[in-house]
């Protein structure tokens, strides 16, 4: 049973334009959510992260939405750039528990 | 400086052997764990410690068993490995919000 599903197993964008990555989530009791970034033969590395009594978190280029009655979220990535060229996953997690469940990735590619 | 590290970062060795792996932060966190990505590229939690303390523990198979000497450690230790532990393996930590991972062990079983 998938908790939290990427249903675009990859996106390519031109440099420049923006990145729009999704998110679902069937667990109504998820109140964290977090994007982490992964390189090939790295770990995932935090990106950004959104509480649930939010709908928007934003770091420089990178700006997280969250839906909750749809149960989705959304990592935009403006203006894109060659090095955002990575394997995006989605996780979320309950307050009271550090399990972080993840969705199956998306591999973006920004091309110039 | 390393915030998590991990090794070996690659482990080829036959079915029935038993393998170790190892994984180190310099974070000061108290949580540790470690995840599976498996060939269908599924991150899963596999073990959670706080404080040398086991506080999740997945549907893993016995033959798998972490151990924490201390805070700043946590190993896994797997015992008669099998085809299907093949897998990237990453170590975590975490202090009071998002988890820190390592570079990860790619384990392939032959």
């Amino acid at each position: 049973d998938q908790q939290v599903k990427q249903n675009s197993p990859s996106l390519s964008v031109q440099e420049g334009r923006i990145s729009i990555l999704n998110c679902d989530y069937t667990n109504s009791m998820f109140d964290y959510f977090l994007w982490y970034k992964k390189y090939p033969a790295e770990g995932p590395t935090f990106l950004i992260s959104i509480s649930s009594i939010k709908d928007k978190n934003e770091d420089g280029r990178f700006t997280v939405f969250l839906n909750k009655s749809a149960k989705h979220l959304s990592l935009h990535i403006v203006p894109s750039q060659p090095g955002d060229s990575a394997v995006y996953f989605c996780a979320a997690n309950s307050y009271n528990t550090d399990k972080l469940i993840f969705g199956t990735g998306t591999r973006l590619q920004v091309f110039p | 400086d390393t915030a998590v590290s991990q090794t070996p970062k690659y482990l080829v060795t036959q079915m029935g052997n038993d393998k170790s792996i190892k994984c180190e932060q310099n974070l000061g966190h108290d949580t540790m764990y470690w995840y599976k990505q498996d060939s269908k590229k599924f991150l899963k939690i596999m073990f959670s410690y706080n404080n040398k303390e086991l506080i999740i523990n997945e549907t893993v198979p016995n033959r798998f068993s972490p151990k924490s000497p201390d805070k700043a450690h946590l190993n896994l230790h797997i015992n008669s490995l099998e085809l299907g532990d093949s897998a990237v393996y990453f170590c975590a930590s975490s202090g009071r919000g998002e988890q820190f991972f390592g570079p990860g062990t790619r384990l392939t079983v032959l």
